[in-house]
This record gives C-alpha cells, structure tokens and sequence, in this order.
C-alpha cells in the first residue's frame, strides 16, 4: 500500500515549456487534490477533483489544467512554463465525508522554472 | 483578518520538553480540525484528526479544540529530536472541500 505517488520528484524547466505532473493513489479515495507549496505563502489549493469526472477551481487555479483520468490518478499541468510558478507541488486524497475531509499527502515534486 | 493564524516560530527547545503550538481561527463555521507535521522536504503527514470541542490524546501528542474562543492547540510530551518538523493546523466544515491550513510552526527538538 504506497498511499500517495508522484512523479516526478524533481524537474528542471525553461520558461515557456509545458509539462504534466502525474499522482496516483491506491486508498481508493474518492478525492484528490493539487496544491503547491511556497515559503511563507503556506499550503495553497490549485485544483480539486470531488470525484471521477469532476474537477474544480481552488485558490490559484491560473497557469495550470487538472485531468481526473480514473479513480487512482489525478495529474497536473502546466502548458507554458513560469518562473512565478517555481515551488513544490504537492497531490494529496481524501474519502471526503460530511464533517471529515481527512487528506493525505504524497511526497511532493520540486519545480524550478528558469 | 486572516481565516488562519498560526505563528511561524521557529520554536527551539530541549529534548524532554513540552512543546504547546497552537493555531487560532476566524470562521466560526469549521467544524473539524487536523494537525499535520511535515518534515524537511517531505509530503505533510496526518498527526490528528478532532471533530469536537475538547482534548484527544494519540500517544505523546495531544489536540485541544476550543470553538469558543476559536482556538486549537497541539501538545507535544517529552519531545525528542524526532519531532523536528514544521506542524501545520489545517481546519474545514460541512461539505466544503476545501481545507484552510495555517503556515506553519518550525519546531525544533535539541539532544
């Protein structure tokens, strides 16, 4: 049981590049979520996916697409690179019920955007 | 106001200590609260999960909930090194999947 996977850990981009950032989880959760991770700024949300098929806005939703594939894997992309957009992306799950949103995190992937 | 405030620290203190970290809140209308921790360059990782006003112990950590003065607090007893980390409060209600997180407190256990 792995809980939450991302690949990959680390990637290098030049700006204006596009690249897909990829999560899967094996909880059989119902929720996913991208945030992205800057120092002082906290944990915010860029997308969430409720359930298969679904996806919506967070907090910083611009500069980036989400596809809920299946279930399991939820990726993230950006299609033009920016050096703003340099920080650490984390994915994370929940089995989202009333009154509990338990999230999970995976290990994170760290974006450099020259 | 800021929905979240949790102060940054960093908090030092010697192994054996009890660590207090404490988040307060502005929205009345969380309903559960969570406390994570995240080590240096690792996911956050779930410490506790409360639902009620009231304390829930796990071990060495302890979650106090105050909804009436909008005020969470984790407890750390007899710290070790171990649990250097950043610990982040992160709180949300109903059918809101959204969560709200604190910044985080960089704590620090000294052997």
């Amino acid at each position: 049981n792995a809980g939450v996977t991302q690949t990959p850990k680390f990637q290098v981009l030049k700006t204006g590049q596009s690249m897909t950032l990829q999560c899967a989880q094996d909880m059989n959760h119902n929720s996913m979520y991208w945030y992205r991770q800057d120092p002082g700024m906290g944990l915010r949300l860029i997308y969430y996916s409720a359930s298969e098929g679904t996806t919506d806005k967070g907090e910083v939703p611009n500069g980036y697409n989400v596809s809920r594939l299946n279930k399991r894997e939820f990726s993230l992309r950006l299609e033009s690179a920016a050096p703003s957009q340099t920080s650490v992306y984390f994915c994370a799950s929940s089995i989202k019920r009333e009154g509990e949103n338990t999230q999970y995190f995976g290990p994170g992937t760290r974006l450099t955007v020259l | 106001q800021k929905e979240v405030e949790q102060d940054p620290g960093p908090l030092s203190v010697p192994e054996g200590a009890i660590v207090s970290l404490n988040c307060t809140y502005s929205n009345s209308a969380f309903q559960y609260f969570m406390w994570y921790r995240q080590y240096s360059r690792k996911g956050p990782e779930l410490l506790m999960y409360t639902y009620s006003s009231g304390n829930k112990e796990d071990g060495r950590f302890t979650a106090q909930v105050d909804k009436s003065s909008k005020y969470i607090s984790l407890f750390i007893r007899d710290s070790q090194p171990s649990d250097s980390a950043t610990y982040l409060c992160a709180m949300g209600s109903g059918s809101n999947y959204k969560l709200t997180f604190g910044k985080g407190t960089l704590l620090t256990v000294n052997p």
